[in-house]
């Protein structure tokens, strides 16, 4: 079993639709990253959390902890938020994450 | 602009070339990484230097060789590589253990 798993692995919406992309990981954790990765292969951090809710913007990242669940949820979705969503869990006081497959998700105008 | 930069962006070798990818963060941080990222796979971390000094080593094979001269910047030596190998290579930066800014990265292709 994958220490990091996310669905949907692939996601298409329509502009405005609100998006969820799960994230269920085995082991326990002292944060959860959430990044992004456009077309051509950039990453963006868009969320550090080890408890409750975090919210920019548009974007709104959740953890349970008791649950090894975190959910990041887009509003308003627009087609320039079409990318590679990845959840990477970080364990302890360690430097190293553990990445998720990611979430493609397509948002058509 | 990340404040994390990578050259080159592309780069194309045989296997009996030797090269080095560069990193540069002008962000302040204090740990600096190396990610591989194969076509389909999840990111893979290679090494990360704290403060200078290499705290993980995720069972890299030697002809990946990485280089931390000072904060601000990280080399990833190259040689005798298989194609195998080709992927994108990203590099990173953190203050401590936070959250990491990540550079453009370099698309390694090995013929």
């Amino acid at each position: 079993k994958n220490e990091v798993e996310q669905s949907p692995q692939n996601l298409t919406a329509q502009e405005g639709e609100f998006i969820t992309i799960n994230c269920s990981y085995s082991v326990g954790i002292s944060a959860l990253h959430w990044l992004q990765q456009h077309p051509g292969g950039g990453i963006v951090s868009l969320f550090m959390l080890s408890s409750g809710k975090k919210k920019h913007g548009r974007l709104i990242a959740t953890i349970n902890i008791q649950e090894k669940h975190s959910s990041l949820h887009i509003t308003a979705s627009h087609p320039r938020d079409s990318a590679v969503y990845i959840c990477a869990p970080q364990r302890g006081s360690n430097y190293k994450l553990t990445f998720g497959k990611g979430t493609l998700l397509t948002v058509n105008p | 602009e990340t404040g994390v930069t990578q050259t080159p962006r592309h780069l194309v070798m045989g296997m009996t070339n030797k090269k080095s990818l560069k990193c540069e963060q002008h962000l302040g941080h204090n740990a600096m990484y190396w990610y591989k990222q194969s076509a389909k796979k999840p990111l893979e971390l290679m090494f990360v230097y704290s403060l200078e000094e290499r705290v993980e080593n995720n069972s890299v094979p030697s002809r990946f060789s990485p280089e931390c001269p000072n904060s601000s910047h990280l080399f990833l030596h190259l040689h005798t590589l298989q194609p195998e190998d080709s992927a994108l290579y990203l590099c990173a930066s953190s203050r401590d253990r936070v959250e990491q800014y990540f550079g453009p990265g370099t698309r390694l292709t090995v013929t």
